[in-house]
């Protein structure tokens, strides 16, 4: 049972587009979201985050909005850059205060441009 | 402040044989994630541990697998009677109280030949 869904398996971009990732979750329990960026042979590395008590929040050029009532999430990069070519993983946390583990979705291989 | 450490970075073992894969927290961080990431596929929760006590472990396999996180020490995750499909990269995460952002290592990759 995949609680965390990213639909997209792959995403092609052109440099200085925007990139849009996109994330559903079943659990409406989840209280915090997050995106990870991966590269190849390396582990992931967190990028943003979002309480359930937001609807969007910013950084840089990483934009994460979450609908509740759709449970749906999505990362906004603009503009894109190749650097920015990897695999995305949307992430939520559930469990009691102080427990919290994280579901991830299967990824989305972003491939910006040049 | 060093990060998640995780030691082998690869390790290869014959069917049959016993893994131990390591993992240093980051300093002040007592929550540790296990996660194993199969080839062209997600990553796959295996098991949460806090000093001393195993928080969740619904990811885990019940058989072969072990994990631990001793109060002195790294976690260990303990894979006995390694078989093929064991091959994988396994991943450690680490926090500071359960809540917020994990930080992650930087993986072993687990060939069983």
């Amino acid at each position: 049972d995949q609680q965390v869904k990213q639909n997209s398996p792959s995403l092609s971009v052109q440099e200085g587009r925007i990139s849009i990732l996109n994330c559903d979750y079943t659990n409406s329990m989840f209280d915090y979201f997050l995106w990870y960026k991966k590269y190849p042979a390396e582990g992931p590395t967190f990028l943003i985050s979002i309480s359930s008590i937001k609807d969007k929040n910013e950084d840089g050029r990483f934009t994460v909005f979450l609908n509740k009532s759709a449970k749906h999430l999505s990362l906004h990069i603009v503009p894109s850059q190749p650097g920015d070519s990897a695999v995305y993983f949307c992430a939520a946390s559930v469990g009691t205060s102080g427990t919290y583990k994280y579901i991830f979705g299967t990824g989305t291989r972003l491939k910006v441009l040049a | 402040n060093a990060g998640v450490m995780q030691n082998p970075r690869h390790l290869v073992r014959r069917r049959g044989q016993e893994a131990r894969l390591r993992c240093s927290p980051m300093k002040g961080h007592s929550h540790v994630y296990w996660y194993r990431q199969l080839p062209e596929e997600g990553l796959k929760f295996m098991v949460y541990l806090q000093k001393e006590n195993i928080i969740d472990e619904s990811g885990m396999p019940k058989e072969r697998f072990s994990a631990e996180f001793p109060k002195e020490g790294p976690s260990i995750l303990r894979i006995q009677q390694v078989v093929r499909g064991d091959s994988a990269a396994y991943f450690c995460a680490s926090s500071p109280d359960g809540q917020g952002e994990a930080f992650f290592g930087q993986g072993t990759r687990l060939t069983v030949v």
